[in-house]
């Protein structure tokens, strides 16, 4: 089963800012996941896009889709010292469960 | 109830001890999955159980021996682990083992000295 791709591995802004996140992956999904960790807990779940679909909004999160180029980007707007975390994209592919990219570590200074 | 309990939270035990991970929910989901996972790595997957059977076992040590009781719980059996095996260590559920999001509990810090 085939992993994502995120970059950059670790991101640094200013609280205010937008945060940009990308994932890269190799073959066709189903969908496409996005989840949050803290501190080395566990993960939550942020937001799935399914692979007919190019773009996803929840609060202050926007996702993209591109199948063409087999890329995602999660985008946080206006960022807060919480978005704090490390985030990884999920790929859900055929009928296999889902496998995690490595991850991109933000920091958001307050 | 939307969370995924996992006990106990940490964990130290010994390399010839014997211990168990435990993890419940009670969102009527059908699929339940055990993850590792080390300091700043993702989380690997180890099993995946559909409805109560053990559907995924990705080439995991038999030191390390799922069960699932029924649909609400699934333990991870410990015995003879090595130092490397300390992580963390995740369950997480989903609706049905395809296609769906996965609720993730808070994870088992595990020792092994």
């Amino acid at each position: 089963s085939q992993q994502g791709e995120e970059d950059p591995q670790a991101l640094s802004i200013q609280e205010g800012e937008n945060a940009t996140m990308n994932c890269s992956y190799k073959t066709s999904i189903n969908n496409l996941q996005w989840y949050r960790q803290n501190s080395g807990r566990g993960l939550v779940h942020l937001i799935l896009i399914r692979s007919n679909e190019r773009e996803k909004h929840s609060g202050r999160l926007r996702v993209t889709l591109d199948t063409s180029k087999k890329s995602s980007s999660l985008l946080i707007t206006a960022s807060r010292a919480a978005d704090t975390a490390s985030y990884f994209c999920a790929l859900n592919s055929g009928n296999t469960p889902l496998v995690f990219g490595k991850g991109t570590r933000l920091s958001v200074i307050a | 109830d939307t969370e995924v309990t996992q006990t106990p939270k940490h964990l130290v035990m010994g390399m010839t001890n014997k211990k168990s991970l435990k993890c419940e929910q009670h969102m009527g989901h059908r699929a339940m999955y055990w993850y590792k996972q080390k300091a700043k790595k993702p989380p690997e997957l180890m099993f995946v159980y559909s409805y109560e059977k053990l559907s995924i076992n990705e080439s995991v040590p038999s030191r390390f021996s799922p069960e699932c009781p029924n649909s609400s719980l699934l333990n991870l059996h410990l015995h003879a682990l090595q130092p490397e095996d300390s992580a963390l260590y995740l369950c997480a559920s989903s609706l049905f083992r395809e296609q769906a999001e996965a609720f993730f509990g808070q994870g088992t810090r595990l020792t092994v000295v």
